[in-house]
């Protein structure tokens, strides 16, 4: 079945530095790929969509500055949260979108800032 | 605007009794609709997509369009279904963006 990896599985960082996580499909192509957020107890947040080869559409309320998106090859989006901060501490969940629509789900990275 | 209501946080039932998780839509055009699960310490996966048709693990959910829901329903529950269940949507021509429920906290006890 489609696989998706994330990684690093979980990052604690200092406050001010940036982090990048990885997001990839290891047995599929996917040109769209999905960033979620997710609070303890609570839902999905939709962040932005990566295509590949184009830039990423933001939801809206999500600086795009802060969280840079970039999707270069059809198996991998990275995101980077720029200048984090301990509000930035959370959840982050990748999906890719296979060829029949579906979307595959990451195992997430959580990610501490202190 | 585009919304998904799941009303329940928390459903708890005993196993062997039946469970309705609900859903309930708005949304533009006809969207295609998605039931999806996280068990404890896993990552999210799809249980069931409505036009599949698809019983998976028992679980079934029909889609109602007057009503715009699309409740999830298991006639007899069993305790590794406890899990958090989300409801999502899928517009047409949205580029693949689902939106999720709030999720229902399904606890299925002994």
């Amino acid at each position: 079945g489609a696989v998706v990896s994330q990684h690093p599985s979980r990052v604690i960082c200092k406050s001010g530095t940036s982090v990048k996580i990885e997001c990839r499909s290891l047995d599929f192509q996917a040109t769209t790929m999905f960033w979620y957020r997710q609070f303890p107890k609570q839902s999905l947040m939709l962040m932005a969509t990566s295509n590949e080869g184009s830039k990423a559409t933001y939801e809206q309320g999500v600086e795009k500055d802060k969280f840079l998106i970039n999707h270069a090859s059809l198996t991998l989006s990275t995101l980077t949260v720029t200048s984090a901060h301990p509000e930035d501490s959370s959840f982050y969940i990748c999906s890719a979108r296979g060829g029949t629509g579906e979307q595959y789900f990451g195992p997430g990275t959580r990610l501490t800032v202190t | 605007a585009q919304r998904v209501t799941q009303p329940e946080k928390l459903l708890s039932v005993f196993k062997g009794a039946p469970v309705e998780l609900k859903c309930n839509y708005s949304y533009s055009g006809s969207p295609e609709l998605f039931w999806y699960v996280q068990y404890s310490r896993q990552r999210l996966q799809l249980l069931l997509r409505h036009i599949s048709r698809e019983s998976i693990k028992g679980f079934t959910a029909d889609l109602n369009k007057g009503e715009t829901s699309f409740h999830l329903k298991k006639p007899f529950a069993q305790e590794e279904d406890s899990a958090m269940y989300y409801c999502a949507p899928l517009g047409r021509n949205q580029g693949g963006k689902l939106i999720f429920g709030q999720g229902t906290e399904l606890s299925v006890k002994p």
